[in-house]
């Protein structure tokens, strides 16, 4: 089965350094997205793409955070400088989505990734 | 916007017992409907969807309903095993109003005991 494969599975790191996340979302799907998980919030959307191209970031916080597909076969997610309040599960999932085609097409289902763990101490 | 609420949990149910999690929806629009599951330390799954009204989604023995009349999508599964202990989640997307986000519920935790 083709699958969403992220990088790191976990990391813990000190308050004010540099995280990335990495993801690699499956061959020919069109669209990224980043999801965080916390127990406070549940899931919440940060950011994604079409095509590569952003379309809606609104979900992160613009001082710290940022997301790039640098090409088809990347996403990454950066915060700079991190903070304990960051502590989630990240997830990247990825979908080919028929953009501009019926509502019904059912292409609007997602594959997620396992997650990236982090911890800011 | 768009929102989910799935009913309160955790639930715990001994194997074999029938499974209810409830699920209502706000949307502006007219969204796909969706289950997704995630097992510890893994990521979500698809579970099952529905993409109109009346239509029933099923999978592994699960199944919902999509009821735009009481705007709901709840969870039935007749007879639990232990390896259905899991979170599951319930979720939308209008493609026509939000593309092909998901809005997710906040979760709900099973626990299926033997």
């Amino acid at each position: 089965d083709a699958r969403v494969t992220q990088t790191p599975r976990h990391k813990v790191t000190e308050m004010g350094q540099e995280v990335t996340m990495r993801c690699q979302p499956i061959l020919g799907h069109n669209t990224v997205f980043w999801y965080r998980q916390t127990m406070m919030q549940g899931l919440e959307l940060l950011a994604y793409f079409r095509n590569r191209a952003p379309l809606d970031d609104s979900g992160m916080p613009k001082d710290r955070f940022s997301a790039e597909m640098p090409d088809a076969t990347l996403a990454t997610l950066k915060i700079q400088p991190s903070e304990p309040r960051d502590s989630a599960v990240y997830f990247c999932a990825s979908g080919l989505v028929l953009w501009g085609r019926g509502r019904r097409s059912g292409a609007n289902v997602l594959t997620f990734g396992a997650g990236s763990r982090l911890t800011v101490l | 916007g768009d929102s989910v609420t799935q009913m309160e949990g955790p639930v715990t149910l001994s194997e074999e017992a029938f499974l209810t999690i409830n699920c209502t929806y706000t949307a502006t629009g007219y969204p796909s409907l969706f289950w997704y599951v995630q097992y510890p330390g893994e990521g979500l799954q698809l579970l099952l969807k529905a993409t109109k009204a009346d239509d029933k989604g099923s999978n592994k023995g699960f199944e919902a309903t999509y009821r735009k009349e009481t705007t709901s999508f709840h969870l039935e599964k007749g007879s639990v095993q232990v390896s259905d202990s899991a979170v599951y989640f319930c979720a939308l997307s209008d493609q026509e109003t939000s593309g092909s986000r998901l809005t997710f519920g906040e979760g709900t935790q099973l626990t299926v005991n033997p």
